[in-house]
C-alpha cells in the first residue's frame, strides 16, 4: 500500500495560487491518485483524481509528473473558504481495492 | 438525496458498555469503510468492507468490530469501549471497483469517560 508525504500546513492569502506537493514513491503501476478536503467537524471531500500528466475541474488542477513519484494539487485564487484540510491519496487497485490511506494531511490557511 | 448516514452524531458513554454506531448509505455502493479521526493523526482506517460478509481490517482495528450482513449498512460495533476510544468517527461508502471518490458520512463524536 502506497503511503504519502504532505507538508503539514501552508500558508496563503486570498486571491493567490496554491500548490501542494505530495509524495508517493512506492507508488504501484495501477494506483490512482486523489485529493480530498475536509472542514473541522465535517467528513472529507472528494476534491480531483488523476492517473497521468494534469487533470482539470471547475474546483482544481492536478499535475503528475512522468515518474508518478509525486503530484501537486494546484488551487487557482484562493478564498478564505478554502481554509482547510487537504489529504492526498493513492489507491491500490490490486487485491485490497478497499484499503485506503490518509494519513495526517496538509492544513491550508487562507488569510484575508 | 444519495447520502451516507451515521447514528448517533454525538454520544457519550461508560467505560466497558457496549455500543453501536450504525452507517447506512443509499447509492447501492460496494465499498464501505470506517475511519477514526484524532488531533495530529489524520483519518486512520479502522475496518473496510468490499461487499455483503466481506470485511477486513484496516490501521487501527483493535477493539472495533464490523459486520456487513446488508449492502446499505455498515455498523461499528465497541464490545467495551476504553477512553482511547474517544474520538471522531466517520463512516464511507464508495462504488467499487471503478476507485471513485469516497462519500463520508456526517461523523459520529465519540466520548468514552
Amino acid at each position: 500500500l502506497a503511503k504519502t508525504t504532505q507538508p503539514i500546513s501552508m500558508d496563503s492569502y486570498e486571491g493567490q495560487e496554491v500548490n501542494i506537493t505530495c509524495s508517493h514513491n512506492n507508488i504501484a503501476t495501477n494506483d490512482y491518485i486523489t485529493w480530498y478536503q475536509q472542514f473541522p467537524s465535517q467528513g472529507p471531500r472528494f476534491i480531483i483524481q488523476g492517473y497521468k500528466t494534469k487533470v482539470t475541474n471547475e474546483v482544481a488542477s492536478l499535475f503528475i509528473p512522468a515518474d508518478r513519484k509525486s503530484s501537486t494539487l494546484s488551487l487557482p485564487r484562493v478564498s478564505l473558504s478554502d481554509t482547510a484540510v487537504y489529504y492526498c491519496l493513492v489507491g491500490d487497485r490490486g487485491s485490497t481495492l478497499g484499503r485506503l490511506y490518509f494519513g495526517r494531511g496538509t492544513q491550508l490557511t487562507v488569510w484575508p | 438525496e444519495a447520502q451516507v448516514t451515521q447514528n448517533p452524531r454525538y454520544l457519550i458513554t461508560v467505560t466497558g458498555k457496549k455500543l453501536t454506531v450504525t452507517c447506512s448509505q443509499n447509492m447501492n455502493h460496494e465499498y464501505m469503510s470506517w475511519y477514526r479521526q484524532d488531533p495530529g493523526l489524520g483519518l486512520r482506517q479502522i475496518y473496510y468492507s468490499m461487499n455483503v460478509e466481506v470485511t477486513d481490517k484496516g490501521d487501527v482495528p483493535e477493539g472495533y468490530k464490523v459486520s456487513r450482513k446488508e449492502k446499505r449498512n455498515f455498523p461499528l460495533i465497541l464490545e467495551s469501549p476504553s477512553p482511547n476510544q474517544t474520538s471522531l468517527y466517520f463512516c464511507a461508502s464508495n462504488p467499487g471497483p471503478s476507485r471513485s471518490e469516497q462519500y463520508f458520512g456526517p461523523g459520529t463524536r465519540l466520548t468514552v469517560t
